[in-house]
């Protein structure tokens, strides 16, 4: 079975740019995460979809972050523009979405980015 | 605030020893509980949880023990292997939000 697929895996850009991430989850998820893991910290959820809507993005910095699910399936995450702050490992995860605890959460590789 | 609390950032354990990695909680609306495993450059990977009715959950050199009162979990790996040595996260959750809530991490290191 494959696993959460994310790409790109490193991207590196100046402040104040703009960077996209994509997403696919294991096929047959209904829910898929995005995390934000800064170094030295744990991953922090910013925005959970249940097929293309939206559950909980409460702590979605909306000014400047972005993300969408059109079509049910793979998601693509935005920084438009990005701040120093920014750096970090964002992680996508995907689980069965059967609304219980026990729906266990598996996560991609992530993107690390670095903003310079 | 930090509901979630791994207080121990890196462990050392010699090969065939026990690893006993600890994680605290304050939030008394958790009731769900999970470990999960980094290697560098991969995502986490799920290894066990517990729910609150229990207090204990094994699988195979893994164990989960569960302390209510003390709001308190941790995970034991008997014996430990180099193929051990990663940060293990702690995650917590609340019936019906099924928000994952990560503790910081704790980088053991299983010497040969």
């Amino acid at each position: 079975e494959a696993g959460v697929a994310q790409s790109p895996r490193y991207k590196i850009i100046e402040k104040r740019q703009s960077v996209a991430f994509w997403c696919n989850p294991i096929s047959g998820h209904a829910t898929l995460y995005w995390y934000q893991q800064i170094l030295g910290q744990g991953p922090k959820l910013l925005i959970q979809f249940q097929n293309n809507g939206v559950v909980d993005d409460s702590q979605l910095p909306k000014d400047r972050f972005s993300a969408e699910r059109l079509k049910g399936v793979d998601s693509t995450l935005k920084i438009q523009p990005a701040k120093l702050e920014d750096s970090a490992v964002y992680l996508c995860a995907s689980s069965l979405g059967v609304g219980a605890s026990t729906d266990t959460q598996y996560f991609g590789p992530g993107t690390r980015l670095t903003v310079l | 605030d930090q509901q979630v609390k791994q207080n121990s950032p890196s462990l050392s354990v010699q090969e065939g020893r026990i690893s006993i990695l600890n994680c605290d909680y304050t939030n008394s609306m958790f009731d769900y509980f999970l470990w999960y495993k980094k290697y560098p450059a991969e995502g986490p990977t799920f290894l066990i949880s517990i729910s609150s009715i229990k207090d204990k959950n094994e699988d195979g050199r893994f164990t989960v023990f569960l302390n209510k009162s003390a709001k308190h979990l941790s995970l034991h790996i008997v014996p430990s292997q180099p193929g051990d040595s990663a940060v293990y996260f702690c995650a917590a959750i609340t019936s019906g939000t099924y928000k994952y809530i990560f503790g910081t991490g704790t980088r053991l290191k299983v010497l040969a």
